[in-house]
């Protein structure tokens, strides 16, 4: 089956450990996205790649870290100069080049304790 | 940047009526602009999307409409059924290489009671 997986479905840290989520596709697509989900709110951008080795911030990056080695994957750190970290977090890619449609992954709720 | 707004940020209509969501944009180059489902504990999945250069478009009971002069779109669900309760989603993007890099509104709690 082709789509994003995301792990864990839940995680829990003390406060002030950085956590990495895990965000991996096998959609062959060029782009990946990260965004972040409060209760009751819409979601926001807080990095996305474009193509290997390329990064940019989003909207809310302080306090978070990525890398994009290889295609298929674009994991999240958690650092904890995020004061507020406690949220759903959700990988998306999409083809780039044009082509629209972004795909989501399940998420990853992140309890900070 | 480009803000969404979103409205109402509840709706709840009895099995058969019609929904409509609202969305307004404010960056004038924004000329993507998809709507995604989401349901409880899961990730977003897109339902139905516009691009700037058409003003509406219809998949079965879903349609969503677009007005670049006023930047505002809508999302209208004709006969609703009870699977149809999820939270959803307005956005926009600037397209280019990044359709993905998304503005989201507020969503909407929209419960279709049986």
């Amino acid at each position: 089956d082709g789509g994003i997986t995301q792990s864990p479905k839940y995680l829990f840290r003390k406060e002030g450990q950085n956590v990495t989520l895990s965000c991996e596709q096998n959609l062959n697509h060029d782009a990946m996205y990260w965004y972040r989900q409060d209760p009751g709110q819409g979601l926001r951008l807080i990095y996305y790649s474009q193509i290997v080795n390329d990064f940019q911030k989003g909207d809310i990056a302080e306090g978070y870290s990525v890398s994009r080695e290889k295609k298929e994957s674009f994991p999240l750190t958690v650092t904890s100069a995020q004061k507020n970290p406690t949220a759903f977090y959700l990988c998306a890619s999409s083809m780039g080049q044009g082509k629209t449609e972004a795909f989501f992954g399940q998420g990853t709720r992140l309890t900070v304790v | 940047g480009e803000n969404v707004e979103q409205h109402p940020s509840t709706l709840s209509v009895q099995e058969g009526d019609s929904a409509v969501i609202k969305c307004t944009y404010s960056d004038s180059a924004s000329n993507y602009f998809p709507w995604y489902k989401q349901e409880l504990g899961k990730g977003p999945q897109l339902i139905i999307d516009i691009r700037s250069n058409v003003g509406e478009k219809k998949d079965q009971r879903i349609a969503v409409t677009l007005n670049k002069t006023a930047k505002h779109f809508s999302l209208h669900i004709t006969e609703t059924q009870p699977e149809d309760s999820a939270v959803y989603f307005c956005a926009a993007s600037t397209g280019g290489t990044s359709y993905g890099k998304l503005t989201f509104g507020q969503g909407t709690i929209l419960t279709v009671h049986p």
